[in-house]
């Protein structure tokens, strides 16, 4: 059973545009929801991160929304760029040891 | 500095040999992490340490050993490798202990590209 789900496997979007990234979860135990970015090659990065006492935490271009009624949270990058082509993965904690990853969301900005 | 270094970024293994892969953290974090990483896939915890506590993932219980002389250093055995093994390994500390919810705020080091012939 895959507790954590991302949809679009990939998206494309032109330079300007927001992208959206959505994330959902199985388990109600799950207080920590971080976003890691990762670009070829390279090892994931910690982009933002929300807990449940929040429904909203937003960094720069970054914007995570959170609704903990229909477990689900959303990841906004307005004014996408070009550079913010990379895989992103949404993973939640429930103050456990084990991060719990999605799928991940190949992010492309064209131009 | 948030620096989760890896040695070494790169490794050749024949099959049926051993791999040893290391980890140091300079951040005194108590809790270090190793995952697999395959291409379009998730990162996979493989196991970790919370302080001298190992902790292993059932479903990869035998084919990975860990240890972990002091706070900074955490290495990963594989005794036999097969092809299945060719992976990027990722290895993660966080500040927090099991339980504290820290954990979840996980730094990631440059990773180590396995690739087994």
């Amino acid at each position: 059973q895959q507790q954590v789900r991302q949809s679009p496997q990939s998206l494309t979007v032109w330079e300007g545009e927001t992208a959206i990234l959505n994330c959902s979860y199985e388990d109600s135990t799950f207080d920590y929801f971080p976003w890691y970015r990762l670009f070829p090659g390279e090892s994931p990065a910690l982009l933002i991160a929300i807990r449940p006492v929040s429904n909203k935490k937003e960094d720069g271009r970054f914007t995570i929304f959170f609704n903990k009624r229909e477990k689900k949270l959303s990841l906004h990058i307005t004014d996408s760029q070009p550079g913010d082509s990379a895989t992103y993965f949404c993973a939640a904690n429930n103050a456990g040891a084990k991060l719990t990853f999605g799928g991940g969301t190949r992010l492309t900005v064209r131009p | 500095d948030t620096t989760v270094k890896q040695n070494p970024r790169y490794k050749l293994a024949r099959v049926g040999k051993p791999v040893n892969l290391i980890c140091s953290q300079t951040m005194n974090h108590d809790t270090m992490y190793w995952y697999q990483k395959k291409p379009n896939q998730a990162p996979k915890l493989l196991l970790f340490y919370y302080d001298k506590i190992l902790n292993r993932e059932a479903d990869t219980f035998e084919k990975f050993q860990s240890s972990r002389p002091n706070n900074s250093f955490c290495s990963l055995y594989i005794g036999s490798a097969g092809l299945e093994y060719s992976a990027m390994y990722l290895c993660a500390s966080s500040r927090g202990a099991p339980g504290t919810g820290g954990a979840g705020e996980q730094y990631f080091g440059p990773g180590t590209r396995l690739t087994v012939l």
